[in-house]
């Protein structure tokens, strides 16, 4: 079945300390993960996609991992910032068969507090 | 110069009425999808549509129905609105199939 798990379902931590995010899925056939933000109220924002080939990825202040034999990425966020505040979510994409279809599965996200 | 833009941003209803939300984007891409996000918070992909066809149509109880006039346009009517269909629904496009979706700022649709 495929699914996507992450954790920790919240955290809280304060401004300008880091922290990482963990998505372990189990979707096959892989074809891509992204890791989404979406801020209170409003729709969730692409930070960065993953294929297969990649380890790691960097937008900034945010650093994307992927170990693609034991399933796992991890979110890395340096330096938080109050505006990190969001929830964040893993979305793995699977080749739903032989055309160009994909069938996308979410997490249920990681909700982050920054405090000042 | 919003990206996807729904219409209405709030949806205050009584059960068993008809309702639509509307869905516009002008960055030229092909591919329009709806997502339901409940109170759990997770995504779930309802509909999508390349080019006016539907590409995607995950198990949703057929009261709801997509339509696209155009590939700039996707709304969504509900019939006979149920408790259950409380919700946040997303808009979203992509350039293609397979690449990345820019989301509207969701409906938050409540049923009383």
């Amino acid at each position: 079945k495929n699914q996507v798990e992450q954790s920790p379902q919240s955290l809280i931590i304060l401004e300008g300390k880091n922290c990482t995010l963990q998505c372990n899925y189990t979707v096959s056939p892989f074809s891509n993960l992204r890791w989404y933000k979406q801020d209170t109220g409003r729709g969730p924002v692409s930070l960065t996609i993953m294929t297969f080939s990649e380890n790691t990825k960097s937008n900034g202040r945010y650093t994307a991992t992927l170990d693609a034999d034991t399933k796992q990425s991890s979110l890395h966020i340096t330096a938080s910032q109050l505006s990190d505040s969001a929830s964040y979510i893993c979305v793995v994409s699977a080749r739903a068969n032989a055309g160009n279809n994909r069938k996308l599965i979410w997490g249920l996200g990681t909700s982050l507090a920054v405090n000042p | 110069d919003t990206a996807v833009s729904q219409t209405p941003k709030y949806l205050v209803t009584q059960m068993g009425n008809d309702k639509s939300i509307k869905c516009e984007q002008n960055l030229g891409h092909d591919t329009m999808y709806w997502y339901k996000q409940d109170s759990k918070k997770f995504l779930k992909i309802m509909f999508s549509y390349n080019n006016k066809e539907l590409i995607i149509n995950e198990t949703v109880p057929n009261r709801f129905s997509p339509k696209s006039p155009d590939k700039a346009h996707l709304n969504l009517h509900i019939n006979s609105l149920e408790l259950g269909d409380s919700a946040v629904y997303f808009c979203a496009s992509s350039l293609g199939r397979n690449t990345e979706a820019f989301f509207g700022q969701g409906t938050r649709l409540t049923v009383v």
